[in-house]
């Protein structure tokens, strides 16, 4: 069975460029999750769909941010415009029930 | 408020030595809680799990992590670290919604 994967692995961007990252959960997946890991810092949490619906998204920072999940298979997550703060790893997790499965991340960076 | 402190950021072990990562929590209810690892270039990867009963729980790669409600704990134990434990890990509270998690403890491994 496949695991979560991201694409890209990593991303480079200038301040203001946009950038979308995808992910492809585990095969009948209802949930997928969005992660962020800033430099030393926690990994937190971003958001949760369940299918298609987005059941939880109070930890994206702000409305440069947007994400989808179309037809309820995989997701991605736009950053426009980027700033120097988004820089980072981004996780992606599914599950089906309380375990969740993490991608191996996409680590940005805005210049 | 909901959160998970794991004090020590780094540490150094020996091969052949035993090992505790420390994790306190703060969560309002009954807690699930996990022990991810992730390895240099690597996604997340789950070690063990708790949602209920027998408070040690045992896990993958020789792991286990015991379950203190009374201290709010959910320390990970290995009687013998192998060099290819040398990884970062992180602790984390939550399930279905969310995970909260720790801030990682990067653990170096000497010969």
């Amino acid at each position: 069975e496949a695991g979560v994967t991201q694409f890209p692995s990593h991303s480079v961007i200038e301040k203001g460029q946009t950038v979308t990252l995808r992910c492809d959960p585990i095969s009948g997946h209802d949930n997928l999750y969005w992660y962020r890991r800033v430099m030393g810092k926690e990994i937190k949490f971003l958001l949760h769909f369940v299918k298609e619906s987005k059941q939880d998204e109070s930890g994206m920072p702000n409305n440069r941010f947007l994400a989808e999940r179309t037809g309820g298979t995989y997701s991605t997550l736009k950053v426009q415009p980027a700033e120097l703060e988004d820089s980072g790893v981004y996780f992606c997790a599914s599950s089906q029930r309380n375990e969740q499965y993490f991608g191996p991340g996409t680590r940005l960076t805005v210049t | 408020a909901q959160s998970v402190t794991q004090p020590d950021i780094h540490i150094t072990v020996s091969e052949g030595a035993s090992l505790e990562l420390r994790c306190n929590y703060s969560y309002g209810a009954t807690p699930y809680l996990f022990w991810y690892v992730q390895s240099p270039g690597q996604g997340l990867q789950l070690l063990l799990k708790y949602f209920s009963g027998d408070t040690l729980v045992q896990g993958i790669k020789g792991f286990e992590a015991e379950f203190k409600r009374s201290q709010s704990s959910f320390n990970l134990r290995k009687p013998s670290v192998h060099w290819s434990d040398a990884a970062e890990y992180f602790c984390a509270v939550g399930g279905y919604n969310k995970l909260i998690f720790g801030a990682g403890t990067r653990l170096a491994v000497h010969p």
